[in-house]
């Protein structure tokens, strides 16, 4: 089955620094790699996604970047804000018995100090 | 709309009882699945349905049963707890199971076994 790998587990920035996290996966059939948030007591949310015909996207202070070749995948995030303090997961989509699956890391637990 | 529902939030059972956790969506939704999560895992998949009438088993399916019997309800049925079972426990659905689309998550129960 498919298996994802996230690191840093940890990550502190300094509000307005950037902030990277990176995942691999190892299903070369993967082909749609979200990246989730999780805020204390919460439920995970989509912050964006990538699909494997694209190689990067953008969304205001947040980019995704895929590698197809080295199966690794990163988010990226621009001028920080405290508010950006939780956890985030990636995952990969990849066929699995009758439907696709999403399988995830083990998360990032960001901290931004003000 | 209500998006993803989740009862009980919290729940605590002694070892051997069974329960079930509800989960209801109201975006008629075909793709739904329930996920545990427990620290420094991130997320991994109980069973999944693919329609009404369709289940399957994900990564972690052992002591837990599912049904399908309507597009809106995915309940999850623990046989017989145990304490390996405390976790926290996501519904989640989304428009169809091939990636690309967005999965939305419940509000999540909290589960203790003693």
């Amino acid at each position: 089955g498919e298996n994802v790998e996230q690191h840093p587990s940890t990550l502190s920035v300094q509000e307005g620094d950037s902030a990277v996290i990176k995942c691999t996966y190892s299903d070369s059939a993967s082909n749609y790699f979200p990246w989730y948030k999780q805020e204390l007591g919460k439920r995970p949310q989509l912050i964006i996604d990538i699909r494997s015909n694209v190689g990067e996207k953008k969304d205001q202070r947040i980019a995704v970047t895929l590698n197809k070749t080295a199966k690794h995948f990163s988010l990226h995030i621009t001028e920080t804000q405290p508010e950006d303090s939780a956890v985030y997961f990636c995952a990969a989509s990849h066929n699995s018995g009758s439907a696709r699956q999403l399988t995830f890391g083990s998360g990032t637990q960001l901290t931004v100090l003000p | 709309n209500a998006g993803v529902t989740q009862t009980p939030k919290f729940q605590v059972l002694k070892t051997g009882q069974s329960m079930t956790l509800q989960c209801a969506q109201d975006m008629n939704h075909e793709y739904m699945s329930w996920y545990r999560q427990d620290p420094g895992m991130g997320l991994r998949l109980i069973h999944y349905s693919v329609g009404a009438g369709i289940t399957d088993q994900g990564e972690v399916p052992n002591g837990y049963n599912v049904s399908r019997s309507t597009t809106e309800d995915f309940p999850l049925r623990l046989l017989s707890a145990a304490p390996s079972q405390t976790s926290v426990y996501f519904c989640a659905s989304s428009y169809s199971d091939r990636g690309g689309y967005e999965q939305y998550f419940g509000p999540g129960t909290r589960l203790t076994v003693t």
